[in-house]
């Protein structure tokens, strides 16, 4: 059973930079066709999608946060990472990791982290 | 925005039956995912591609899709499937880009 583990700071100041690792267990992140992906959820609101890696490197990110973010994996410590630069209180929100399986005409999104809840404030 | 466009909410009288549906132009080209989400936990996958069911999940969950709409239905509702239902697929660019929708709060009275 793949489980995944968010990990790192939960107060940010703004205009820092948020990072967060994600940790996959009961699988090796290197096996298998499998991105993993970072979705975030404000308080009271929706899920919006950041991003995602393949464990090659490549990644394709949210349009709207792309120029903030980086996400990075670590197949030798089988983690991938979160970057977000230049944060205000509109990132303060529950940032999960996820497995993405993707196939010829739609993702899903099959394993989630339980979450961890990042509060932007000075 | 969203891409996809959900009901805010939804109700339904217990036993009965639950349609919920996801607007968009990519669901012409691509399948949703739907997830189903109780407060204060993480997401949880019900229905992917097609019509799939993750293994754990109850058979009284089905999708469908027709033209930009996908729908969920919960056939039989139960009170334990009273929580928030995200849709999500790839976004229309054809950049592998994913989008979720607003979600839609399931009510079961």
């Amino acid at each position: 059973q793949v489980q995944l583990q968010e990990s790192g700071p939960g107060l940010v100041k703004p205009s820092q930079t948020l990072s967060l690792t994600c940790t996959v267990s009961g699988g090796s992140i290197s096996s298998g066709s499998y991105y993993w992906s970072w979705i975030r959820q404000p308080a009271g609101k929706g899920l919006e999608w950041i991003g995602r890696i393949y464990t090659s490197g490549s990644t394709n990110y949210n349009p709207s946060l792309k120029s903030r973010v980086t996400i990075s994996v670590d197949t030798s410590k089988n983690q991938f990472s979160l970057k977000l630069s230049s944060v205000t209180a509109a990132d303060t929100a529950v940032y999960y990791c996820a497995r993405v399986v993707g196939r010829g005409d739609y993702d899903y999104f099959d394993y989630w982290g339980q979450g961890t809840l990042v509060t932007v404030s000075s | 925005s969203s891409e996809l466009t959900q009901d805010p909410a939804v109700s339904v009288a217990l036993g009965q039956t639950v349609r919920i549906t996801c607007q968009g132009d990519s669901l012409r080209s691509y399948y949703a995912s739907w997830y189903q989400q109780k407060p204060g936990q993480a997401p949880v996958l019900v229905i992917y591609g097609k019509n799939n069911r993750p293994s754990g999940i109850p058979d009284r969950f089905s999708g469908s899709s027709s033209g930009n709409t996908a729908s969920l239905t919960i056939t039989g509702a139960q009170a334990e499937d009273e929580a928030d239902y995200y849709c999500n697929s790839r976004d229309s660019s054809g950049n592998h880009h994913v989008v979720f929708g607003g979600g839609t709060k399931l009510t079961v009275l």
